[in-house]
């Protein structure tokens, strides 16, 4: 079945560092992928997505660019702020298969003035 | 307002009673989805409904039945819970198809003792 993986559980970086989140897809077919962001006490928030290989994703300064021969579309940012703390998550669509988002585990970023 | 509402935000209650969410999205949109979030924060799917049509059934317990009334509408019932149902229940909608972004609302954490 479709997965995704996100290696980080947690990153913990100082305000202007720069930010990968490292996520990695198994699915058949040609799938839809996304990042979504949650924050405490809210659901997740879509962020950004893209469909097809070599294709970028961006809003609020971070970005991500669809790899299907690596399959990967890792989560960067060149200057985080401390407003960026929040859970990641990474997802994808399989176009093979039915509507719903299948999820990574997330990733907890924390950011310290 | 334009959102995707939940009620309760909070429920608490005993091993064997039976508890029922509402879920409303105010967007027009036409599929509707729930997903569990547990205490890892880790979020599965667990139904979809299309105008009304259940198109994703995810392998869930017996015990949960999603209903909707309309397409604006998708409530959850669980009978009987059990304590491994413990968790955020969240409520999304979108447009339908592969593509689409999924709007969430803020969840209901359930608990059980």
């Amino acid at each position: 079945g479709d997965s995704v993986t996100q290696t980080e559980g947690q990153v913990a970086l100082s305000e202007e560092d720069f930010l990968t989140i490292h996520c990695n897809y198994s699915a058949s077919g040609y799938p839809a992928l996304f990042w979504y962001v949650q924050y405490p006490g809210e659901g997740p928030q879509f962020l950004f997505r893209a469909s097809r290989d070599k294709e970028k994703g961006s809003s609020r300064g971070f970005e991500a660019t669809y790899n299907k021969e690596a399959t990967s579309f890792h989560l960067q940012k060149a200057s985080v702020q401390e407003s960026d703390s929040a859970v990641y998550y990474c997802a994808l669509s399989d176009t093979g298969g039915a509507d719903r988002l299948t999820f990574g585990k997330g990733t907890q970023l924390i950011i310290q003035p | 307002e334009t959102a995707v509402f939940q009620t309760p935000n909070y429920h608490v209650t005993q091993v064997g009673n039976e508890v029922s969410f509402n879920c409303k999205q105010t967007l027009g949109h036409d599929t509707m989805y729930w997903y569990k979030q547990d205490s890892k924060k880790l979020l599965k799917i667990m139904f979809s409904y299309n105008n009304k049509q259940l198109i994703v059934n995810e392998t869930v317990p017996r015990r949960f039945s999603p209903q909707s009334s309309d397409k604006a509408h998708l409530n959850l019932r669980i009978k009987s819970v059990e304590p491994e149902d413990s968790a955020v229940y969240l409520c999304a909608s979108s447009w339908g198809g592969h593509y689409a972004e999924q709007f969430f609302g803020p969840g209901t954490r359930l608990t059980v003792l």
